[in-house]
């Protein structure tokens, strides 16, 4: 079955380390994406690429850093610039980024928890 | 950034009721999604809309893409304890794929 894998589920760091968070499609999509959710608040996107070797700042990527080296993969850093990263994220895919009807669809997302 | 106004937060209903949420925006939207979440788990889309009056059904659920472009509502029918979760509406502009995502409506249900 095609889809978006996350991994880890859940993961505890210390603060001032970096940490990275794994996302891997098989759906053949051109665009990947990273959110970040909080209780309360809507989906916001992190950073996003195009297509491979490429990407782009969301609206709050501050103490993040992303690479897109192959079409499947696109992990998510969280360094330890980003002041409040304890957080749920969720990684997206959509097949292209251009056509407006090409929904994205989402992986089941890691838990960071950072003490 | 731009908002979405998802509305009510959460309701409490009875099983077999029917139920409305809706969102709001001052800006134009080409697209717009709705969302459900599980708890723990990511978004599964329910419905997309991509015309200005389009109304749009998925089982129970149904959808309206707002004539003005800023609005759209998602409608569940005789509800059932499995409809429990967070619903999500999101507004895509007009070019490239970056979506708005407007806070979320808890939903639970009393059986």
């Amino acid at each position: 079955d095609g889809g978006i894998t996350q991994s880890p589920k859940y993961l505890f760091r210390k603060e001032g380390q970096n940490v990275t968070l794994s996302c891997e499609q098989n759906l053949n999509h051109d665009a990947m994406y990273w959110y970040r959710q909080d209780p309360g608040q809507g989906l916001r996107l992190i950073y996003y690429s195009q297509i491979v070797n490429d990407f782009q700042k969301g609206d709050i990527a501050e103490g993040y850093s992303v690479s897109r080296e192959k079409k499947e993969s696109f992990p998510l850093t969280v360094t330890s610039a980003q002041k409040n990263p304890t957080a749920f994220y969720l990684c997206a895919s959509s097949s292209n980024y251009r056509v407006y009807n090409s929904p994205l669809h989402f992986g089941n997302g890691t838990r960071l928890t950072v003490t | 950034g731009q908002q979405l106004n998802q509305s009510p937060q959460s309701m409490f209903i009875q099983e077999g009721e029917d139920v409305s949420m809706n969102c709001t925006s001052s800006s134009i939207f080409n697209t717009w999604l709705w969302y459900k979440q599980d708890p723990g788990e990511g978004p599964v889309l329910l419905i997309a809309l991509y015309k200005a009056g389009e109304l749009t059904s998925n089982g129970r659920l149904t959808a309206q893409f707002g004539i003005t472009r800023k609005d759209s509502f998602l409608n569940i029918s005789a509800s059932i304890p499995s409809d429990v979760g967070i619903y999500f509406c999101a507004g895509q502009m007009e070019y490239g794929n970056k979506l708005v995502f407007g806070a979320g409506t808890i939903l639970r249900v009393k059986s």
